[in-house]
């Protein structure tokens, strides 16, 4: 699995959009990129993924260079709840597979 | 749906103790997970499951740790003998192949404390 390289932290006032990069420049054309969070004492919380085409759902959007070889997760109206780790994956996909976590982006959302 | 339910949430124990750690994953999923989350290494795997049969355990560290899933609703994981360095939060997470498991589902973890 490609390896995955990301600020390690970022502040986001209330109500602006976050914007958190991923660089992936080694990923392979068969590689998802996967977004997942943390929120301090919680377990891990899907938000999104994507192969190759920006991908939107209630959460987030996911946007992917015509490359491959970075993303970026959008919190549209980023809200103090949304203060946690979040971890930018790359993975193949084989129905399951595990997942590898790196260090991620702690964001803190300011009042 | 209640979600993965793990069990204990916390656990203090003393070196040399058995330690025992409870998954039941969401109904109808046909992958488990194991993962340790420690300050210094970050959040780990230690070993898959699908239909109930080990895939991986590349990431269990020392023959004291074990899995087993005797069935599709439960799994165990356990320390034996503990040590402090296995002081950890141990996440239990579920996924299903037929939605293309895309997206797995964590548990609220065990905090693990060996004193």
């Amino acid at each position: 699995d490609a390896k995955t390289t990301q600020p390690t932290s970022m502040d986001c006032a209330e109500g602006r959009a976050a914007n958190l990069p991923c660089n992936h420049s080694t990923i392979s054309g068969n590689e998802y990129v996967y977004w997942y969070r943390q929120i301090h004492s919680q377990g891990p919380q899907y938000i999104i993924h994507g192969l190759k085409n920006n991908e939107t759902n209630e959460m987030a959007s996911l946007i992917i260079t015509e490359d491959r070889k970075s993303s970026t997760l959008i919190l549209p109206h980023a809200t103090l709840r949304d203060t946690a780790v979040y971890y930018c994956i790359v993975r193949y996909y084989n129905q399951g597979g595990k997942l590898i976590f790196g260090q991620g982006t702690e964001l803190s959302v300011k009042p | 749906d209640a979600g993965v339910i793990q069990s204990p949430r916390h656990e203090v124990t003393e070196m040399g103790q058995e330690v025992t750690l409870r998954c039941k994953p969401i109904s109808g999923h046909d992958y488990l997970f194991w993962y340790r989350q420690t300050m210094m290494r970050g959040l780990e795997l230690l070993i898959y499951f699908n239909n109930n049969v080990p895939i991986d355990d590349s990431g269990m560290p020392e023959d004291r740790f074990s899995a087993k899933m005797p069935n599709a609703s439960f799994s165990t994981l356990k320390i034996q003998p503990s040590e402090p360095r296995d002081s950890a939060v141990y996440f239990c997470a579920s996924t299903y192949s037929s939605g293309g498991g895309h997206e797995q589902f964590f548990g609220p973890g065990t905090r693990l404390t060996v004193l």
